[in-house]
């Protein structure tokens, strides 16, 4: 029944480490998308990306970047963690043609320090 | 880019009262839903509404899209209720740019 999961469910980098989430779906969906989530702030766009190969900046992406290679995995890195980036990750996805029908994974606690 | 705001930011309920959670948006929008997040942090669709009335069991919610609001009726609430309940919201269908509001944190005392 597991449809989005999240290579992590908490992690703990040093600053300038290079970090690694992972995100898989197994529902073959076209669109799929990172979100980071902070108190008072709701959950907030950082990229996204509707095919394989292609990526689109939200709302917050400086000091991230995405790949990907293969439909059902989109990762999220870190070039650098520095400690605001501290928060709760979340990957959704959804097919082409039915926004609503949105799927997110457990999250992903991450702690720089 | 459209603002998206939720009231009240917490709400501690005894079981079996009902709520009322309410999302404000700034601008027209062709997409709203609400989430809830439960305290382990998994985050499950609960309502697709972009306009009108829907009913799920205990929950319901209510869009009036002229007046960029929609509500979210708790009723007979249960301690399985809490958690944060977001509101989304979409200018137009489909576009990648769901915006989400803050959250309502909800607790549920037995």
């Amino acid at each position: 029944d597991v449809k989005v999961t999240q290579s992590s469910r908490y992690l703990v980098k040093r600053t300038g480490e290079k970090v690694f989430l992972e995100c898989v779906q197994d529902m073959d969906h076209e669109n799929m998308f990172w979100y980071r989530q902070d108190p008072g702030l709701g959950l907030r766009l950082i990229y996204f990306s509707y095919d394989v190969k292609m990526k689109e900046k939200g709302d917050i992406p400086e000091g991230y970047s995405v790949s990907r290679e293969k439909k059902e995995r989109f990762s999220l890195i870190l070039e650098s963690a520095s400690t605001n980036q501290t928060s709760m990750y979340l990957c959704a996805s959804f097919p082409r043609d039915s926004a609503y029908e949105q799927y997110f994974g457990p999250g992903t606690r991450l702690t720089v320090t | 880019g459209i603002q998206v705001e939720q009231s009240p930011p917490d709400l501690i309920l005894q079981e079996g009262a009902n709520s009322t959670l309410r999302c404000n948006f700034s601008d027209s929008v062709n997409n709203l839903q609400w989430f809830h997040q439960n305290p382990w942090g998994q985050l499950i669709n609960l309502f697709y509404i972009p306009s009108g009335t829907k009913q799920n069991g205990r929950l319901s919610a209510t869009t009036v899209a002229t007046e960029r609001y929609s509500l979210l009726y708790i009723s007979s609430s249960q301690t399985t209720d809490s958690g944060v309940y977001f509101c989304a919201v979409e200018r137009e269908w489909n576009n990648n740019d769901m915006r989400f509001g803050a959250g309502t944190r909800l607790t549920v005392k037995p």
